[in-house]
């Protein structure tokens, strides 16, 4: 089973910062916080993980808080290509328990 | 990072047969798994593809309906056996290049319909 809660759906503007929440109340000290995106007709992309300190890369932000209950990915100037579907996921690394379990993410739609 | 090509990409199949996917991918990577997406669903793990053994299959998936081979670290397939319109899903190939990442790649997928 999912360990996360996302929002179904949002709306972002064109420029704007797309601030996405994801709730893992029930997350495990050594589990990390991946997230994927799929956008329409294609296999899913890593966007970015982390395990307790914020992260930055080319495509987004994470942001963990301290008690680790709960993070928000950050666009920081939303495209209408970042039209997709954003999962939030909770996993061990290690060898026995290396696979991503999917949620049912949150749609995205950016507008002009 | 890995390329990973699906073949069939789309097929139509009648009820009651079986359909191999293949996934190919262009470097030797650790672990493969198998995905399900059904229409306007999320992913669903069916297996993790394991090099030269037994998959590892998850709950509510077995191997009769969906044996699944990884001969080498580049080639896995997957089979869907005796198939029902419930079947009519995107099965996806997913590889991830280095244990303990968690950063997978995944194919374009392969879009099945079964009348």
């Amino acid at each position: 089973d999912a360990k996360t809660t996302q929002p179904p759906s949002m709306d972002c503007a064109e420029g704007r910062a797309a601030n996405l929440p994801c709730n893992h109340s029930t997350i495990s000290g050594n589990e990390y916080v991946y997230w994927y995106r799929q956008i329409h007709s294609q296999g899913p992309q890593y966007i970015i993980h982390g395990l307790k300190n914020n992260e930055t890369n080319e495509m987004a932000s994470l942001i963990i808080t301290e008690d680790r209950k709960s993070s928000t990915l950050i666009l920081p100037h939303a495209t209408l290509r970042d039209t997709a579907v954003y999962y939030c996921i909770v996993t061990y690394l290690s060898v026995n328990t290396d696979k991503l379990i999917f949620g049912t993410g949150t749609r995205l739609q950016v507008f002009p | 990072s890995a390329v990973i090509s699906q073949k069939p990409s789309r097929d139509i199949c009648q009820r009651g047969t079986s359909l191999t996917i293949q996934c190919q991918v262009d470097s030797q990577v650790t672990m493969m798994f198998w995905y399900r997406q059904q229409p306007g669903q999320s992913l669903t793990l069916i297996a993790t593809a394991n090099q030269g053994s037994e998959a590892t299959y998850e709950s509510g998936f077995v191997i009769d309906k969906f044996p699944i081979s990884r001969p080498n670290l580049t080639f896995s397939t997957l089979t869907v056996s005796n198939m029902s319109p419930e079947d009519s899903s995107i099965y996806l190939c997913s590889v991830q290049e280095h244990q303990n990442t968690g950063e997978l790649f995944f194919g374009e997928g392969s879009r099945l319909t079964v009348l």
